[in-house]
């Protein structure tokens, strides 16, 4: 398994600012994943974090949205940018360990 | 555009009884299944993955996988009142690692 954290665990924003979610693994591992877990719903991937290179968005994520930094091997922030109400949700890291995929305890967002 | 589809439920069965949880997947491409199981206010946890055609066992819990159907499932045998949960099917999605794609869950419950 992996050792994730998250930092911060929950927080309460005005809407118009940004929140920096970090995230730390126990070793090295050369993908990370944000997801976004809307209330009621399932898990939706924003996007994949390569140490050294841009980050990967998926359809309907965008980085000036969702900026993602990726320093290094154990260590990755996702940022949610100029918040309004429909960005209270869970954000949650993840990791692969061999075939397994790991998360994080999650950073729960409301946007007032 | 890939889906996961699961029965939302809730899916009520007595202690002691067997849960069958079922997963439908559109890409005939996917090649890795994941099992996650959620409590309320925690993060995914990963119960079960399974690759092959057939069924694997791991304790009371039972993956069954028909990639010709198109068509996974969980069995958990021995239902216990801890194994209330939401269980979330997930698929992997582009290239062999990460990039999972979640159905929305099945809310299990387990009577005493």
């Amino acid at each position: 398994s992996a050792v994730i954290s998250q930092k911060p665990s929950r927080d309460i924003c005005q809407r118009g600012t940004s929140l920096t979610i970090q995230c730390q693994v126990d070793s090295q591992v050369t993908m990370m994943f944000w997801y976004r877990q809307q209330p009621g719903q399932s898990l939706t991937l924003i996007a994949t974090a390569n140490q050294g290179s841009e980050a990967t968005y998926e359809s309907g994520f965008v980085i000036d949205k969702f900026p993602i930094s990726r320093p290094n091997l154990t260590f990755s922030t996702l940022t949610v940018s100029n918040m309004s109400p429909e960005d209270s949700s869970i954000y949650l890291c993840s990791v692969d360990r061999g075939s397994e995929q790991y998360f994080g305890p999650g950073t729960r967002l409301t946007v007032t | 555009q890939k889906e996961v589809e699961q029965n939302s439920g809730p899916l009520s069965v007595p202690e002691g009884a067997i849960a069958s949880l079922n997963c439908t997947y559109s890409d005939r491409g996917s090649q890795s299944f994941f099992w996650y199981r959620q409590y309320s206010g925690k993060s995914p946890e990963l119960i079960m993955f399974i690759y092959s055609n057939g069924d694997k066992e791991d304790g009371r819990f039972t993956a069954q996988l028909n990639k010709a159907s198109q068509y996974v499932s969980l069995l958990i045998r021995d239902s216990q009142p801890s194994d209330s949960a939401t269980y979330l099917c997930a698929v992997n999605g582009r290239g062999s690692q990460g990039n999972l794609i979640f159905g929305k869950g099945t809310k299990l419950s387990v009577k005493p």
